[in-house]
């Protein structure tokens, strides 16, 4: 099946600092998602980025699909985006995801 | 609804003993998917339903597992002679179509003793 990984698996900031979180994925997909899983076990979805770059506040997202990445871009972090971030992809009618990265935001 | 709802939210079992988890997944939505996800890893599909079509279940990892959606609306995961291995968090996923995004429920927690 697809495979795909995510680094780091682990990001330690200071808040107001960015980061860039990546997402590999090893065939070609439908579909792309990054979510967040805040410490309640939420998933909450970021964004559906099939191709091309997307913007929501702080967050942004890019898809080279010809590539097989995608990058997720956190600007000016705040202690409340701390959690895990996954990528899932979509191939054929299932989502599967990477192994996220652990994202803390210190104050 | 407005969102995917899943009960119950908790849920501890004694080993052997037999659990239903429910899925309520957004209004219209025909698609539903249940994924399981052990800690500190992503969640891992177990089973996918388009209305009341089970046309996916390879996810699930036993005969222990079985899954229904008889009107192709709220779903139950049913889980028999639950064992340790068994705990995890159990969350369910909706969507309007293949291929169009997932909305997932806040999961149920389940912890077999």
């Amino acid at each position: 099946g697809i495979q795909v990984e995510q680094s780091p698996p682990d990001l330690i900031l200071q808040e107001g600092a960015n980061s860039t979180l990546r997402c590999n994925f090893s065939d070609s997909v439908n579909n792309l998602q990054w979510f967040h899983q805040n410490p309640w076990g939420q998933l909450i979805n970021l964004f559906y980025i099939p191709s091309g770059t997307k913007q929501n506040g702080r967050l942004s997202a890019t898809t080279v699909a010809t590539e097989r990445y995608s990058l997720l871009y956190i600007s000016s972090s705040q202690t409340t985006d701390s959690g895990v971030y996954f990528c899932a992809v979509v191939s054929g009618s299932r989502l599967t995801f990477g192994e996220g990265t652990q994202l803390t935001v210190n104050p | 609804g407005a969102g995917v709802s899943q009960s119950p939210r908790y849920k501890v079992a004694k080993r052997g003993q037999d659990v239903a988890l429910r899925c309520d997944p957004i209004s219209g939505h025909v698609s539903l998917f249940w994924y399981q996800q052990a800690l500190g890893q992503g969640p891992e599909f177990l089973t996918y339903f388009q209305n009341e079509a089970q046309l996916d279940k390879s996810g699930l990892p036993s005969d222990r597992f079985f899954a229904e959606r008889p009107e192709g609306s709220v779903s139950t995961l049913k889980i028999q002679r639950t064992q340790q291995e068994d705990s995890a968090v159990y969350l369910c996923a909706s969507s309007s179509d293949v291929g169009a995004g997932y909305t997932f429920g806040s999961g149920t927690r389940l912890t077999v003793v």
